[in-house]
């Protein structure tokens, strides 16, 4: 099991509030995700970071923001939730198995938040 | 259109019964094919990994095969337990650029009775 951990596990919260959903590893992985997940449906990759003060966006559009300031953490904030924000988030991290092979990171998923905004 | 096709969508089988779950895909330039195991409310978990030089790969009871000409992926589990249900998800990873973009199948949902 990897050391991964998402809190909270499940949120429920009105329209418009601000929420930071967290992540934290223990494992000192450089690469760190996020991805949002629906029911019945694939990963979509929205943020990722190579390392401390790295962000990227990912595939799919998201209004949430991300930050690094140390390595084993990686904090996803929503500023005003909205009801097309509910979904379920899975934080992930990974170290190269293979020195410059693109894609060779095996990743390890967090236990991920399902959030829902009302 | 997703780039990575899992069939099929859901599965019911009974305990002890073998089971093939199949991926396909048109991910170019391939780098490597993962499958992983999402049971429910939680995150994935890798099973195995394979590069375009392997077409077969074990971890316990499950195998994964890897045909990169036709660019298809099975996973078979052998003599399945109950703790096997759960959703398995098909990867694809390219290679071109560093980070390696992942494309995810949207899984197949295996329900084992006892």
């Amino acid at each position: 099991e990897a050391d991964i951990y998402q809190t909270p596990r499940y949120l429920v919260i009105g329209t418009g509030k601000k929420i930071t959903l967290e992540c934290s590893q223990t494992m000192g992985h450089d690469k760190m995700y996020w991805y949002q997940q629906d029911p019945g449906m694939e990963l979509h990759l929205i943020h990722y970071s190579y390392g401390v003060n790295s962000t990227e966006k990912g595939d799919l559009s998201s209004e949430s923001t991300v930050s690094r300031i140390r390595t084993e953490h990686f904090p996803l904030t929503l500023e005003s939730a909205r009801p097309s924000h509910t979904s379920q988030y899975l934080c992930a991290s990974s170290v190269s198995l293979t020195p410059g092979l693109a894609g060779g990171d095996t990743q390890y998923f967090g236990p991920g938040t399902r959030l829902t905004v009302l | 259109k997703n780039q990575v096709e899992q069939s099929p969508q859901s599965l019911i089988i009974l305990e002890g019964k073998n089971c093939t779950l199949q991926c396909n895909y048109t991910v170019s330039p391939f780098s490597n094919l993962r499958w992983y195991k999402q049971d429910t409310g939680r995150g994935p978990v890798s099973l195995t990994i394979m590069t375009f030089s392997e077409n077969t790969k074990s971890n316990g009871r499950y195998t994964a095969t890897l045909d990169a000409d036709t660019k298809q992926s099975s996973l078979h589990i052998t003599a399945s337990q109950l703790s096997d249900s759960a959703s398995y998800i098909c990867v694809v990873s390219d290679r071109g650029s560093t980070l390696g973009r992942l494309y995810f199948g949207r899984g197949t949902q295996l329900t084992v009775w006892p």
